[in-house]
């Protein structure tokens, strides 16, 4: 299985809603990432889970909570968003590499296919 | 600060032509480099991805290059096909150890080829 799995696929909220977005791979990564990607624009990158541990956190505002429940998992809870977050969210994951003798490293990144939301 | 950049923003073709897609990056302590293609409304498809260490690597009509001193990536594309419309996206590694991989991408190269 070398897949990404997010759901729902698209999400209309108001901005006084709670909602999440789910994310699954069965690869074994253990490092797990949430980007943001507006039209016509390259993604950024808002978190990265490490060992089911909040690494970074790209000064994303409070309203966008991350969860790692566990290694294949991944959730993003919404809530009182704003219209300027509509966007496509996407969920990537990569695999440690362990250089002799030091910390694990990561390195290519598989993307899932992400979850259009729309905020009204 | 690092910064991406990808040359042409578009660019229209006939089929069954050879092209070349540029990226280039400020920084050149950069740990791979991963080329992606992005279809409208999708996700992100991993193309080809070059260690640091690497010159280049090569996956069917695909061939990537890296040349990290003059900071340049070049993403060859032979006999190009309709189904290769899409945009592509450059995207430099930067390392943090323990914490995952931190990716910066170029804005993209919008390509269009016409039968």
């Amino acid at each position: 299985d070398t897949e990404v799995t997010q759901t729902p696929k698209h999400l209309v909220m108001g901005m006084t809603n709670k909602k999440s977005l789910k994310c699954e791979q069965h690869m074994g990564h253990r490092a797990m990432y949430w980007y943001k990607q507006k039209a016509k624009k390259p993604p950024e990158l808002m978190f990265v889970y490490s060992y089911e541990k909040l690494s970074i956190n790209e000064s994303v505002p409070s309203r966008f909570s991350p969860e790692c429940p566990n290694s294949s998992l991944l959730n993003l809870h919404l809530h009182a968003l704003q219209p300027e977050d509509s966007a496509l969210y996407l969920c990537a994951s990569s695999h440690p590499k362990y250089p002799s003798g030091g910390p694990p490293s990561y390195n290519e990144q598989f993307f899932g296919p992400g979850t259009r939301l729309t905020v009204l | 600060k690092q910064e991406v950049t990808q040359i042409p923003a578009a660019l229209s073709v006939p089929e069954g032509e050879n092209l070349v897609l540029n990226c280039s990056f400020t920084d050149s302590a950069i740990y791979n480099l991963q080329w992606f293609r992005q279809d409208p409304g999708k996700g992100l498809t991993s193309l080809l991805l070059i260690q640091s260490s690497q010159r280049e690597q090569t996956s069917g009509r695909l061939n990537a290059s890296l040349d990290k001193s003059s900071g340049r990536s070049t993403l060859y594309i032979a006999a190009s096909q309709p189904g290769d419309s899409a945009t592509y996206l450059c995207a430099v590694s930067r390392l943090i150890y323990n914490q995952g991989g931190k990716l910066i991408f170029g804005q993209g190269t919008e390509l269009s080829v016409k039968p």
